[in-house]
């Protein structure tokens, strides 16, 4: 069985560039939540979607938006870089939302 | 405020010895107690998770204790190991879907020989 898969692992970017992350959920999975994890700290609540409707939002300012399409993937988009947006990204998959979560790999996320 | 917080920061102890480590929380309304074990650069992995009613839960070497009254947990590690290596992190869900994961900033164990 194929666990939660991110794309891609590692990404450079640019100041006030624009970056689209995505996130597969385990198979049967309808809850797809993004987190931020800023080295050396725990990761941070930044959307949650279940059923393609956004059920949570973290304190993340408005250039962070996300969706989920009806195959329960997932999107995660940063609009206009900055350098502290460099962060591991985890994208986290359950049944509903609210029991286990299972996380994929991240994805590295460098602003330069 | 919901937040999580973890003690100690850092952790460093010889393989075959026992450690304790500590979570509290202020987090409501709340939903359930996870601990997860993180390896560096990598998408942490679930140890154990606990509801309201439940006062402790194992998962082989991992003893996870709750005390939702005075809203502490606890992850005991018996007989560690190298492997044991990691960042531990605890984390409660709150929110009105018990979604919304706040995660403690976690305890870097080391395990050396």
């Amino acid at each position: 069985d194929a666990g939660v898969t991110q794309s891609p692992t590692h990404l450079i970017k640019t100041r006030g560039q624009q970056v689209t992350l995505r996130c597969s959920p385990i198979s049967g999975h309808k809850s797809v939540s993004w987190y931020q994890q800023v080295l050396g700290q725990g990761p941070q609540f930044i959307f949650q979607y279940y059923e393609k409707e956004e059920r949570g939002r973290g304190n993340f300012p408005d250039r962070f938006s996300a969706r989920q399409f009806p195959n329960y993937s997932s999107e995660l988009n940063v609009n206009a870089l900055l350098l502290g947006d460099s962060a591991l990204y985890l994208c986290a998959s359950s049944l509903t939302g609210r029991y286990e979560a299972f996380f994929g790999q991240g994805t590295r996320l460098t602003v330069v | 405020k919901n937040q999580v917080e973890q003690s100690p920061q850092s952790l460093i102890i010889l393989e075959g010895k026992n450690c304790t480590l500590q979570c509290n929380y202020t987090v409501s309304p709340f939903s359930n107690l996870r601990w997860y074990k993180q390896d560096t650069g990598r998408g942490p992995v679930s140890l154990t998770i606990m509801t309201f009613s439940e006062n402790t839960k194992s998962n082989g070497r991992y003893t996870a204790t709750l005390d939702a009254d005075t809203k502490q947990s606890s992850l005991h590690i018996t007989a560690s190991q190298l492997s044991d290596s990691a960042s531990y992190i605890c984390v409660v869900s709150a929110g009105e879907y018990g979604n919304k994961l706040v995660f403690g900033a976690g305890t870097i164990l080391r395990v050396k020989s």
